[in-house]
C-alpha cells in the first residue's frame, strides 16, 4: 500500500515563527500536493510540485512556500506564521501526470498562537 | 473561477434506502470528476471517478455525469451505517492543475 508520512500530526507555533511541515511518500509517485482543510471551506490547494526542485502554485498559496530536493519529500513552509494560517494541513501524492487518484496523508493540526 | 459546489448537509437517509448526493461545477472545460470520503477525524480517500457522460457504476456505488448541466452526483446504494461519512466532490480541469474540491456533504445513515 501507498504510504504518505506526515511528520508531525499536531504542532503548535507562535506567530512570526518559521515552520517546516514535511512529507514523505514510499512509492516513487511523481506528484505531490499541500492542501489544507478548514471548516466551511473544504480543502483549498496550496501548491503542487510534478517533478523534483519543480512547483506550481495553487489556489491559495500566499504565504506559502514549498520545496522538493529529492523525488521522495515535499516540503511547505511557512515563512513568518500568522494566526490564519492555523489549520489542518494535508499533503498528497500521486503516480503519473493526470493521475487523480490521491493518496492523502493522515495530515498535520497546525495551531499559530 | 473554479468553483465546486456542494450541498453541506447534513443528509440523512434510513438504513437500506439510497443515498443520493449531488455536486455542481463551474468550469466547462472540466474533464476528470471524483468522489472522495472522508470519515471524521480521518483523510479523504478516493471512492469513484468518471470522465465520460452517463453513468459509472462501482458496487453499491454509482457516479453520474452531466456535462451540458455541469452536475456530477454520487448514489449509494443500500446505504449502511458505515457509510455515514463526508463525500468530497472534486473536479479537474485540463492541463497541469491539483483537483479542486468542493466543501463536502455530511451523509448520516440512520439504523
Amino acid at each position: 500500500d501507498v504510504k504518505v508520512t506526515q511528520s508531525s500530526r499536531y504542532l503548535v507555533k507562535r506567530t512570526g515563527e518559521k515552520v517546516f511541515l514535511e512529507c514523505v511518500q514510499d512509492m516513487d509517485h511523481e506528484n505531490m500536493f499541500w492542501y489544507r482543510q478548514d471548516p466551511g471551506l473544504g480543502l483549498r490547494l496550496i501548491y503542487f510540485s510534478y517533478d523534483v526542485k519543480m512547483k506550481e502554485k495553487g489556489d491559495i498559496p500566499e504565504g506559502y512556500s514549498v520545496s522538493r530536493e529529492k523525488k521522495e519529500r515535499f516540503s511547505l513552509i511557512l515563512e513568518s506564521a500568522s494566526t490564519n494560517q492555523t489549520s489542518m494541513y494535508l499533503c498528497a501524492s500521486s503516480r503519473t501526470f493526470g493521475s487523480e487518484k490521491l493518496f492523502f496523508g493522515s495530515g498535520t493540526q497546525l495551531s499559530v498562537l | 473561477q473554479k468553483e465546486v459546489e456542494q450541498n453541506s448537509g447534513p443528509l440523512s437517509v434510513p438504513e437500506g434506502a439510497i443515498a443520493s448526493l449531488n455536486c455542481t461545477y463551474s468550469d466547462r472545460g472540466s474533464q476528470s470528476f471524483f468522489w472522495y470520503r472522508q470519515y471524521s477525524g480521518k483523510s479523504p480517500e478516493l471512492i469513484m471517478f468518471i470522465y465520460s457522460n452517463g453513468d459509472k457504476e462501482d458496487g453499491r456505488f454509482t457516479a453520474q455525469l452531466n456535462k451540458a448541466s455541469q452536475y456530477v452526483s454520487l448514489l449509494i446504494r443500500d446505504s449502511q451505517p458505515s457509510d455515514s461519512a463526508t463525500y468530497l466532490c472534486a473536479v479537474k480541469r485540463g492541463g497541469a492543475d491539483g483537483l479542486t474540491f468542493g466543501k463536502g456533504t455530511h451523509l448520516i445513515i440512520q439504523p
